[in-house]
Parts: structure tokens; C-alpha cells; sequence
């Protein structure tokens, strides 16, 4: 089966950091994707890990371990329009991808 | 780069009918996928074509569901004999080849179901 774990939400105050964390148990692993989603909008990428380890973009990173089945989504110098949910999304073998069920983010001012 | 493409943005039908929405993907990507959300969830997959072949698809997936992509361009998703569940975002993506290419997604079609 498949199955991708995050909080469901989250609280920070601007200019802080905050991580997001996601765990997944899936048949089989082809690369890991965050995406950022605004109420009503379309999901948009952020970062995309294949291999152990932290990627840094920018206010954003995230970090993978596979043989944990762990990542997390860091987001530095929090600002207001960071309120978004956040879903972490696993290709697995072939091209399907499985989405978690999405961190919805408050930031506070 | 105009981006993925869907519409209607929104279809508010009565439950029986038969509803059909379209996705233009980015020009240049060959995959194309159809997700449905709902609110508070991530996208579930429904199904993926590479080009006008559809590799994939839910065992989610009822039969009243079928989807095409005929030239490998744009592509449909037809949901016959509408239930109230199906009320859902219906989201569509595309990406390039490549394992680590990323799904650039539509505003996607909001379908109500009466």
C-alpha cells in the first residue's frame, strides 16, 4: 500500500522558521516533491529530493532520508504570504505519484 | 510558457448527467495527469498518459470514469452518471520527461454536484 504521514497543521509567527516534516511508507521510491497550495489555487513545486540529503533554494529546503522514509520542508524568515498548505509527494515506480494529505501553515504576524 | 490550461473553472450539474472536462497541458510535455481533491486532502491520482497512451490508472477509478489524450495534446475526462461524491476538485498536471521533473498543475475544474 501507500502511505504518506504530515501534521495537518501548523502555527508560526513571522520571521521565524518552521519545519514541516513527512513520512512515507510506498512501493516503491522514484524522488520525493514539496509542493505549495493556496486556498483555491493549483499546487505549485518547491523543492525535489532523490537522494540523502539537503537541498537549499532560496528561504526553502528540504532534507531526505530514505532509509528512514523521512523528509521535511524548511521554510526560513517566515512571511505572511507563507500561509499555504504545504504537500509532500512521492513518485514511486512507474510515473504515479502519491500526495500526502497536506500541512495547512498559519503564519502569525 | 502558458501553462497547464483547464476548463470549465467550475460545473455545477445535477446528479445523473454526464460531465466532460478539458486540460491543455504546457506544449512541450509529453505527461499528463489527472487528479481529484477534495477539501483538506492532497491530490489522489485518477490517471497519466505518456503522450496519447494511457499507462495508468486508479483501481479507484470507477467505470464511470474514462479519460483520453486522441493527438497526445490536450486531453479529456468524462464522469457519466454523476453521484454526490464526485463533487471534488478535478486537477490536472503536466511534466516533461524525466524522473525528476516536476508536475506544473492547472487552476483545475471545481465540479458540483446538485
Amino acid at each position: 500500500g501507500q502511505n504518506i504521514d504530515q501534521p495537518t497543521e501548523m502555527t508560526a509567527t513571522e520571521g521565524a522558521i518552521v519545519q514541516i516534516n513527512c513520512t512515507y511508507q510506498t512501493s516503491g521510491f522514484n524522488g520525493l516533491f514539496w509542493y505549495q497550495q493556496h486556498a483555491g489555487e493549483a499546487p505549485t513545486f518547491l523543492s525535489y529530493n532523490v537522494l540523502d540529503g539537503l537541498e537549499e533554494k532560496g528561504r526553502f529546503s528540504s532534507f531526505l532520508s530514505r532509509s528512514k522514509g523521512y523528509s521535511y520542508l524548511l521554510l526560513k524568515e517566515l512571511q505572511m504570504k507563507d500561509s499555504a498548505s504545504y504537500l509532500c509527494a512521492v513518485r514511486v515506480y512507474g510515473q504515479n505519484f502519491v500526495f500526502g494529505p497536506g500541512t495547512r501553515l498559519s503564519v502569525l504576524p | 510558457d502558458t501553462g497547464v490550461s483547464q476548463n470549465p473553472r467550475h460545473k455545477i450539474t445535477k446528479r445523473g448527467q454526464n460531465v466532460t472536462f478539458r486540460c491543455d497541458p504546457i506544449s512541450e510535455h509529453n505527461r499528463l495527469y489527472w487528479y481529484r481533491q477534495t477539501l483538506g486532502q492532497g491530490p489522489e491520482f485518477l490517471t497519466y498518459f505518456q503522450n496519447e497512451a494511457q499507462l495508468e490508472k486508479s483501481r479507484l477509478l470507477s467505470d464511470r470514469f474514462s479519460a483520453e489524450r486522441p493527438k497526445g495534446s490536450f486531453s479529456t475526462l468524462e464522469i457519466q452518471r454523476t453521484e454526490q461524491g464526485d463533487s471534488a476538485m478535478y486537477l490536472c498536471a503536466s511534466s516533461a520527461d524525466g524522473s525528476n521533473q516536476p508536475q506544473h498543475f492547472g487552476d483545475g475544474t471545481r465540479l458540483s454536484i446538485l
